[in-house]
């Protein structure tokens, strides 16, 4: 079956410091992949996604790569900020039936002044 | 307009007791998704729908587990005889077009619903 593997927590960085957050994936077909922020006291938001191979999604600094030859969906920002304090989860559409998601066990970052 | 919304927030109830929770999605979502989320985990997929039609419910845990969406919109996921292993958060989204094959589009998620089974 599909799994979705993250880097573990928490990670706590200071504030414009590098982050990334690994993500490996197992899935048959052509998944899309997605990584999904919760901010504390909120529900799940999508943050990006990219649905082919070498597709680029971003969104406020964020970047991940769709690397089928690793099997990895990176989480990426150049300068983190206090506010993205959060969980991130990564997470695949099945690649034959779109609508079932698999997800990662998420990865709590925090961010310090 | 306004998002997901999911009821009870919190609910308490005792071993063996059945219980029913309701998914009301974004106005005229075609999509709506069950997930169940253990504390420190992930999302786990139960089941999903495009309109009244339940597409794939290959998540739900054993038969007790059953969801409906009658009319397309307002959905209810009931668990019958409930035990201490139901506890968890169960999180509720929806999409705007139908999911399916390669395609499925942005999930929206509401604020998900607290069952504990004492």
């Amino acid at each position: 079956g599909n799994s979705v593997t993250q880097m573990e927590g928490p990670v706590t960085l200071s504030e414009e410091a590098f982050l990334t957050i690994n993500c490996t994936y197992t899935a048959t077909g052509y998944p899309s992949l997605f990584w999904y922020v919760q901010y504390p006291g909120e529900g799940l938001q999508l943050l990006l996604k990219a649905t082919k191979a070498d597709d680029k999604g971003s969104n406020k600094g964020f970047e991940a790569t769709y690397r089928k030859e690793t099997t990895s969906f990176h989480l990426e920002k150049g300068s983190v900020q206090v506010s993205d304090s959060a969980v991130y989860f990564c997470a695949l559409s099945d690649g034959t039936n779109a609508g079932k998601s698999t997800f990662g066990d998420g990865t709590t970052l925090t961010v310090k002044p | 307009g306004a998002g997901v919304s999911q009821s009870p927030r919190y609910k308490v109830t005792k071993r063996g007791q059945d219980v029913a929770l309701r998914c009301d999605p974004i106005s005229g979502h075609v999509s709506l998704y069950w997930y169940r989320q253990a504390l420190g985990q992930g999302p786990e997929f139960l089941t999903y729908f495009n309109y009244e039609a339940q597409q794939d419910k290959s998540g739900l845990p054993n038969d007790r587990f059953s969801a409906e969406r009658p009319e397309g919109s307002i959905s209810t996921l009931t668990i019958q005889r409930t035990e201490q292993r139901d506890s968890a958060m169960y999180r509720c989204a929806s999409s705007l077009s139908a999911s399916g094959g390669l395609s499925t589009d942005t999930q929206y998620f509401g604020p998900g619903t607290r069952l504990t089974v004492l």
